[in-house]
């Protein structure tokens, strides 16, 4: 079956701009995360979805970084008046639902890169 | 220790030679340890998820053991190939939020013919 798909792979924008990044989880997945990944760092957790609420947002590091999942599917990670900073590979992940021993699938990432 | 720690940051293993790797994590408050394999160009692939304390998995020629009491997992490859060159992540998961993981930077690991 199909696996986690991120759009785009690849985005390039000036500082100051907005973005959106797109994760399509595996069907039937309820849970669904979202890291990134800074040069030479592990993925650093951002939020996690279960179903259309976010279960735990911890993670993001100010308000320009705002996450949806309207319909418990698809999510949407938006990101105001970019930074330097944020240039990172974004990478989402899903789970049959959230459980620290569930396996979390990983899609291929979205690489961010703010000039 | 307080944050997740793996060592060492690479390796270069000739090929045929078995090897072995750390990752060091809270031992308070554990609820999981995930292992990941990270190739250039590709999505992470889970290898392992461990939970109880003395738990030994094996896939192949890898296998990992856990020891949640002093906080601590080896990750092993037994007879190395050049297709187990990519960059291995432990992750760790707490009682405090079970979908969260924390990972570790990762070992880089370059097998060469």
């Amino acid at each position: 079956g199909a696996g986690v798909s991120q759009t785009p792979s690849n985005k390039v924008t000036e500082k100051g701009k907005y973005v959106e990044l797109r994760c399509d989880p595996i069907s039937g997945h309820t849970a669904l995360y979202w890291y990134r990944q800074s040069l030479g760092q592990g993925p650093e957790f951002l939020i996690y979805f279960q179903g259309t609420g976010a279960a735990d947002d911890s993670g993001l590091p100010n308000d320009r970084f705002f996450a949806v999942r309207p319909e418990g599917s698809v999510s949407t990670l938006k990101i105001q008046r970019t930074e330097r900073g944020d240039s990172a590979v974004y990478l989402c992940a899903s789970s049959f639902r959230v459980a620290g021993y569930n396996e979390q699938f990983f899609g291929p990432g979205t690489r961010l890169t703010v000039l | 220790i307080l944050n997740v720690e793996q060592s060492p940051q690479s390796l270069h293993v000739q090929e045929g030679d078995s090897t072995n790797f750390t990752c060091s994590f809270p031992s308070s408050n554990f609820y999981a340890l995930h292992w990941y394999r990270w190739e250039t160009a590709k999505s992470p692939e889970a290898l392992f998820v461990m939970t109880l304390n003395g738990d030994e998995k094996k896939k192949g020629r890898i296998s990992a053991t856990l020891n949640t009491k002093e906080g601590y997992s080896y990750l092993y490859i037994k007879g190395s190939q050049p297709e187990d060159s990519a960059t291995y992540l432990c992750a760790f998961s707490s009682t405090d939020s079970w979908g969260k993981l924390q990972f570790g930077a990762g070992t880089q690991v370059v097998v060469t013919p």
